[in-house]
C-alpha cells in the first residue's frame, strides 16, 4: 500500500471549512484513498473514501486531485466535536480484507 | 441496533499472566481485526480473520494468539503478558459482501501490565 503524509497538526475556527491535505504521491491506479477519524479516546470513526472521483457524504467531502498523487478531506462547517485526529490512508483491493495501515495522521483542533 | 463491543474496558494484570480480550460484533461481518495504539503512534494491526477458522498474522503478532470459532467473536489472546503489551486494544469489524471499505471499530480496551 502506499504510503501517505499529512501536517502534524492543523486549527480552524468553528464554523469555518477544515481542509485536510494529505500526500500519497506513490499511489497506484487500484489504490483508493480513505480517511478516517479518531476523537479522543475512541475508537476510529469511517469517514469517507474515494478511487478517482470527487466524493461527498453527510461528514465531508473528498477531493482527489486529477494525478491521484494527493488529495483533500474538507469538513464544510467545523464544529468543536469535530476536533479529533484524522488519518488518511491508501490501500488497494479493499474486498480482500487486507487490514488499514495508520500512519500518525492529523491533529485538527476546532477552535471556539 | 448492530453494533461491535469490547470487554473488559479496562484491565490490570501482572507480567506473565495469561489475559484474554473479547470482542463481538453483532453485524454478522466476516471480517474481524484486532489492533493495538501506543502513546505517540497510529493503530498498528495484530491478527485478523476472514471468517471461521480463519486467522491471519499482522504486523506485530509476536506474544498474541487469536481464534475465531464463530462469526461474532474474535477473542484476543495474551500468552504471557509483558510490560510492553501495555496499550489500548481496538477491534474492528468489516462486511466484504459490502465491499469491505468501511471498518467498525470498537469502542478499545485499555491493558495495564504490571
Amino acid at each position: 500500500d502506499a504510503k501517505t503524509t499529512q501536517p502534524p497538526s492543523m486549527d480552524c475556527a468553528e464554523g469555518r471549512a477544515a481542509n485536510l491535505p494529505c500526500n500519497h504521491s506513490t499511489i497506484s491506479g487500484n489504490e483508493y484513498v480513505y480517511w478516517y477519524r479518531q476523537i479522543h479516546s475512541q475508537g476510529p470513526q469511517y469517514i469517507i473514501h474515494g478511487l478517482k472521483n470527487n466524493e461527498t457524504n453527510e461528514m465531508a467531502s473528498l477531493i482527489i486531485t486529477e494525478d491521484r498523487k494527493s488529495s483533500t478531506l474538507i469538513l464544510p462547517h467545523a464544529t468543536l466535536r469535530d476536533t479529533a485526529v484524522y488519518y488518511c490512508i491508501v490501500r488497494a483491493d479493499p474486498r480482500s480484507a487486507r487490514q488499514l495501515t495508520f500512519g500518525s495522521g492529523t491533529q485538527l483542533t476546532v477552535l471556539p | 441496533d448492530a453494533e461491535i463491543t469490547q470487554s473488559p474496558r479496562h484491565k490490570i494484570t501482572e507480567t506473565g499472566r495469561q489475559v484474554t480480550l473479547a470482542c463481538h460484533q453483532t453485524w454478522n461481518h466476516n471480517n474481524m481485526f484486532w489492533y493495538r495504539q501506543d502513546l505517540g503512534h497510529g493503530l498498528r494491526l495484530i491478527h485478523y480473520s476472514y471468517g471461521v477458522q480463519d486467522t491471519n498474522k499482522g504486523e506485530v503478532s509476536d506474544g498474541y494468539s487469536v481464534s475465531r470459532s464463530n462469526t461474532e467473536d474474535l477473542p484476543l489472546t495474551l500468552e504471557s503478558a509483558a510490560s510492553s503489551q501495555t496499550s489500548v486494544y481496538f477491534c474492528a469489524s468489516s462486511d466484504p459482501s459490502g465491499g469491505a471499505h468501511e471498518q467498525f471499530f470498537g469502542p478499545g480496551t485499555r491493558l495495564t501490565v504490571l
